[in-house]
């Protein structure tokens, strides 16, 4: 069982539809991350955030808005998406942002883009 | 660079040792890790290692390192049908955030 937990699992969205992944974790951590996997690739980092402040966006296209609204949330807004960002999105979090700090992982959120 | 190589598959049968490698090119890492992702779920941390160490072991896992040539495997004792999964190394760059670059992923499949 992991200790971050994703929900939905599985989210079928229209590309006019607006919808929202959800991320929580009650380990205390202090950073929190979003990362996007396609089929049969690595994790590849979108968004990071560091005791609640965005610190890391990797040039990742406006349609994905994050939002942290506390240490033990992190949430993923979708807006205008195309069937191309179809792909698992996987939330983690580390005790603290800083490179001594192993990333825990959640079961990710399955979107397919119709 | 940041690119992470890791062979695409490897089978062993049960009872068996597995060992898979990673070749990564920024030496500027700083810690190392193994992640291992089964089917439909998200990446299970095994082990990680600091780049200053060469070998951890834990229970059925051995970590190694080889600095000089940039090189890390996981060695996996007696290969059981459960440790059948994609697995990933990932190295965390220098710098203020931990940014992690994952490999390719290696598919590790266990003949019972």
């Amino acid at each position: 069982d992991t200790e971050v937990t994703q929900t939905p699992k599985h989210l079928v969205m229209g590309m006019t539809n607006k919808k929202s992944l959800k991320c929580e974790q009650h380990m205390g951590h202090r950073a929190m991350y979003w990362y996007k996997q396609k089929a049969k690739k690595p994790p590849e980092l979108m968004f990071v955030y560091s005791y609640e402040k965005l610190s890391i966006n990797e040039s990742v296209p406006s349609r994905f808005s994050p939002e942290c609204p506390n240490s033990s949330l992190l949430n993923l807004h979708l807006h205008a998406l195309q069937p191309e960002d179809s792909a698992l999105y996987l939330c983690a979090s580390s005790q603290e942002s800083g490179q001594n700090s192993p990333l825990h992982f959640g079961n990710g959120t399955r979107l397919t883009v119709t | 660079g940041e690119d992470v190589e890791q062979s695409l598959f490897l089978s062993v049968r049960e009872g068996d040792s597995s060992v898979i490698n990673c070749t990564y090119t920024d030496s500027s890492s700083t810690y190392l890790y193994w992640y291992k992702q089964e089917p439909g779920a998200g990446l299970q941390l095994l082990t990680y290692i600091f780049s200053n160490m060469d070998m951890k072991q834990d229970q059925r896992l051995t970590v190694l390192l080889n600095k000089k040539d940039k090189h890390l495997s996981l060695r996996i004792a007696d290969t059981q049908t459960g440790d059948s999964a994609i697995y990933f190394c990932a190295e965390s760059l220098r710098g203020a955030t931990n940014k992690l670059i994952f490999g390719t992923g290696t598919l590790l499949a266990v003949q019972p």
